[in-house]
């Protein structure tokens, strides 16, 4: 079992706003990332730190973080972003990374 | 332009061994952690281990160490993933992804996998 806890799956309507959350101890002292992965290709970083995005991903995505829970906020999310969306950070005793279930976004 | 490229997909009997790898390129590839990711068919993202391609320090996640063996030639800019005694569980898609030192959770370039079967 991951030491990081993601629903399984959130679904929103196309326009809206989705924010996936992911919860865990060690978010207490660590940052999580996020990763999309779309079926048959690598994941891709499109949050990380504070509230960082890589070149190249679109401002509607942002993060955020409070207590043991970090969260993926897509403002206005488009059909490209259907999706499957993972969290890392470390583990609670900050020697090992771990990942996230996954969570996977449907757009209506 | 920063690349991981990883060898490609491998097909396997039980008890063969197999050795995958992931070539950096366009950057200093002893300056950044690469790590291992494994995505079994139809599920999620579960980190190996990693490698420090400086010195060779691993850090192995408790689900899997002493079952594989990362290791780097820096020469060559390579790391490398290693089995000694396949399993049918061990059928799955392999990532390399790249790490800062101080930012060891977020893997900002990774390779485009590399899919291992197991299968008698």
């Amino acid at each position: 079992s991951s030491e990081l806890t993601q629903d399984p799956a959130v679904s929103v309507a196309l326009g809206q706003t989705v924010t996936i959350t992911c919860q865990g101890d060690s978010l207490r002292s660590f940052y999580a990332s996020w990763y999309q992965q779309k079926p048959g290709q690598a994941p891709l970083l499109v949050i990380y730190g504070k509230n960082n995005r890589p070149s190249g991903i679109p401002d509607r995505f942002s993060g955020s973080s409070s207590g043991n829970t970090a969260s993926l906020t897509i403002t206005g999310a488009q059909a490209e972003d259907e999706a499957d969306y993972y969290c890392n950070s470390r583990d609670s005793s900050g020697n090992h990374l771990v990942f996230g279930g996954g969570t996977k976004l449907t757009v209506l | 332009e920063v690349q991981l490229v990883q060898s490609g997909a491998e097909v396997k009997k039980p008890g063969e061994s197999l050795r995958i790898s992931c070539k950096g390129s366009g950057y200093s590839f002893t300056s950044y952690w690469i790590s291992w990711v494994r995505q079994m068919p139809g599920k999620g993202l579960e980190w190996m281990g990693r490698i420090d391609p400086s010195d060779s320090y691993t850090n192995y996640s408790p689900s899997f160490q002493g079952h594989v063996t990362i290791s780097a030639d820096k020469s060559i800019s390579t790391a490398y993933l290693q089995w000694s005694s396949l399993k049918a569980s061990d059928t799955a898609m392999y990532y390399c992804a790249r790490s800062d030192y101080g930012d060891p959770e977020t893997f900002d370039y990774w390779g485009q996998g590399t899919l291992v079967t197991v299968s008698s």
